[in-house]
């Protein structure tokens, strides 16, 4: 299997610009997560999914983050209108329930910068 | 709630060096407990996992131990190298009747930085 894939690995753009991350995790799991990790903040769970539906999203950080799981291989995260503070690295991670002390398998990241 | 706790960072270890990480964790139920490490530029990968009370993970050279009493996952390494500076991330996730709940929580990361 390939891992967990997201696109695009780096993303420059401008404040106020619209910004759509995306994953595919691996065949056959059930969840899937976004985090962001920064400096200050380190790593923060933002939303995660079981079977495409959204479980808890209590860490996205205001409504213009939004996030998508139209079918088992695919996710999007949006930020509209995006701005400078969003700067960060996005990770996404897949993993399978059923088994005890299941692992999270991490993508490599999009490094995002609002300039 | 859950939480996770490690050491404060950074840490500067010689080469052949013995390293400690200090984890500890507060969960409302029976977790599982992972170290994940996170070379530069990349994303997160777990190094080894225990799920249930003296459990050792193992792995390149790590252990940890699941310690129920004193709610404790340190990370060990014996001799460390200049290949092992990472970030080191101590996380639990919840089990119930022998299945994961999925969701992970996280300790803050502790830096590691090993000289030649």
């Amino acid at each position: 299997d390939a891992g967990v894939i997201q696109s695009p690995r780096h993303e420059v753009t401008e404040m106020g610009q619209e910004v759509t991350l995306r994953c595919k995790p691996i065949s056959g799991h059930d969840y899937l997560f976004w985090y962001r990790q920064t400096m200050m903040r380190g790593l923060e769970l933002l939303i995660y999914f079981n079977n495409n539906v959204p479980i808890d999203d209590s860490g996205m950080p205001e409504d213009r983050f939004s996030a998508k799981m139209p079918n088992a291989s695919f996710s999007t995260l949006k930020i509209q209108p995006s701005e400078p503070r969003d700067s960060a690295v996005y990770f996404c991670a897949s993993s399978k329930r059923g088994h005890l002390g299941s692992e999270q398998f991490f993508g490599p990241g999009t490094r995002l910068t609002v300039l | 709630g859950n939480s996770v706790t490690q050491m404060e960072g950074p840490v500067t270890l010689s080469e052949e060096a013995f390293l400690t990480i200090n984890c500890t964790y507060t969960a409302t139920g029976y977790p599982s407990l992972f170290w994940y490490v996170q070379y530069p530029g990349e994303g997160l990968q777990l190094l080894l996992k225990a799920t249930k009370a003296d459990d050792k993970g193992s792995n390149k050279g790590f252990e940890a131990t699941y310690r129920k009493e004193t709610t404790s996952f340190h990370l060990e390494k014996g001799s460390v190298q200049v290949s092992d500076s990472a970030v080191y991330f101590c996380a639990l996730t919840l089990n119930a009747g022998g299945t994961s709940y999925g969701k992970l929580t996280f300790g803050q990361g502790t830096i590691l930085t090993v000289h030649p």
